[in-house]
């Protein structure tokens, strides 16, 4: 068990809708990241929060939005859903970017969340 | 910038025997490496990772790799495979800058045959 933990575990919704999925990261984490597992693009990073901020984007398509709110679980919100949103969305949290020796620290997996799109 | 190239899509292995995902890597600095493991439908979890302090990296379940410079090369090993070590093994990287950014490799599929 990482300590992530993501809601809900599976996702059956149909074309044209918006689900919001849902992260709380390790104690103490203050980074969030997201990703996108698929079979054909395999592991994508789609965004990172840091405290709140947005840090980092990736493949992220506009109709994706995230946030991390105070407490600083996160939520990712997918709209205007299409057939090849169905994947698999993983959510991971790290502490702060670099050790104290100048290495990243490693980031820690959630359970992901299966959505299908129908 | 850094990647990493996980040289082998599918390994098969009979339980007992030894196994060997390959992993190099390209950075124009010390890389921050890590292997994560990925049981089906189930999220990723860290095998271990290179901090720079030890060539040799042991991880859990007895894997463990070996960070060469002069290959770039961060090989994952284990002496004897297990039935329970079928899985999909990530070896990955950051990108590097201000962003923790990570570099997931394509994914080597390891089967263990009884």
């Amino acid at each position: 068990d990482s300590g992530v933990t993501q809601t809900p575990k599976h996702l059956i919704t149909a074309t044209g809708q918006r689900v919001t999925l849902r992260c709380s990261p390790r104690s103490g984490d203050l980074s969030v990241y997201w990703y996108q597992q698929s079979l054909d693009q395999g592991l994508q990073f789609l965004i990172q929060y840091y405290n709140g901020e947005e840090r980092a984007k990736g493949n992220i398509l506009e109709r994706f939005s995230a946030q991390q709110f105070p407490d600083l679980h996160s939520e990712l919100n997918l709209s205007s859903l299409e057939l090849g949103d169905s994947a698999l969305y993983f959510c991971a949290s790290s502490p702060r970017g670099r050790t104290s020796g100048g290495t990243y620290n490693e980031q820690f997996f959630g359970p992901g969340t299966r959505l299908t799109v129908l | 910038a850094q990647s990493v190239t996980q040289l082998d899509s599918h390994v098969s292995v009979s339980e007992g025997t030894p196994v060997l995902l390959r992993c190099n890597y390209s950075s124009s600095y010390s890389p921050s490496l890590f292997w994560y493991v990925q049981h089906p439908n189930k999220g990723l979890q860290l095998l271990l990772k290179y901090t720079s302090a030890a060539t040799l990296v042991k991880g859990i379940n007895g894997f463990e790799a070996e960070f060469k410079k002069s290959e770039t090369s961060f090989h994952l090993t284990k002496p004897s495979a297990h039935m329970s070590d079928a899985a999909e093994y990530f070896c990955v990287g950051y990108r590097g800058g201000a962003t923790n950014k990570l570099i997931f490799g394509t994914g080597t599929l390891l089967a263990v045959q009884p």
